[in-house]
């Protein structure tokens, strides 16, 4: 089984700011880990993923993250927000075998203040 | 090309009645899920399908759910005896190929509706 943790659930911070929302999970197996992006009365979208090879990975709107295999880590950072970003942000994973399910954690709600 | 279509957006249900939600999935998509997302919640699995077969229904919460895919296209999650704790936003996702070991099949979400049970 597994599950994960999204360490904050509300994020405030000014425009042109760095952010970075936290995701650690657990797992008894090897996963593809997952970020969705979620914006206000839309349906979730897939901001970026790991499956394998270099462990950074980046979006086309200039957010990435990097899978921590010691730290079962899989942290998102984007060096300069824009209002834009506002939106909740779910991290996911999924095992590489057996069940296709997405396990989501609970969601950081990112809020851009001018 | 049209994405993944949820109907309707809103139910409002009085406790005890039933409900039917329809998901629409991207026309080709193999795989089918469905989610429940409660209030200020990530999204939690209920069941899953490859095209009309329901592979996996471990997430759902009692045998109120039920959910059908009879043509391998659309689906329908019914709710039977809706109670408030039911209350909460389902959300359909497709995806283009079996998941299989190695392939992650990125799933595509749709809307969501929004069950309200008074």
């Amino acid at each position: 089984a597994q599950s994960v943790t999204q360490l904050d659930s509300q994020v405030p911070v000014f425009e042109e700011a760095p952010v970075e929302l936290r995701c650690n999970y657990s797992s008894s197996v090897s996963v593809y880990l997952f970020w969705y992006v979620q914006y206000p009365n839309q349906g979730l979208q897939l901001l970026l993923k790991y499956l394998s090879g270099s462990t950074l990975v980046e979006s086309i709107n200039g957010f990435e993250a990097e899978f921590n295999k010691s730290q079962t880590s899989f942290h998102l950072r984007k060096p300069s927000v824009h209002i834009s970003d506002t939106a909740e942000y779910f991290c996911a994973v999924r095992s590489i075998q057996g069940a296709q399910k997405l396990v989501f954690g609970q969601g950081t709600r990112l809020t851009i203040n001018p | 090309g049209a994405g993944v279509s949820q109907s309707p957006r809103y139910k409002v249900a009085k406790r005890g009645q039933d409900v039917a939600l329809r998901c629409d999935p991207i026309s080709g998509h193999v795989s089918l899920f469905w989610y429940q997302q409660a209030l200020g919640q990530g999204p939690e699995f209920l069941t899953y399908f490859q095209n009309e077969a329901q592979l996996d229904k471990s997430g759902l919460p009692s045998d109120r759910f039920f959910a059908e895919r009879p043509e391998g296209s659309v689906s329908t999650l019914k709710i039977q005896r809706t109670q408030q704790e039911d209350s909460a936003v389902y959300l359909c996702a497709s995806s283009l190929t079996r998941i299989e070991r190695g392939n992650s099949a990125e799933q595509f979400f749709g809307p969501g509706t929004r069950l309200t049970v008074l």
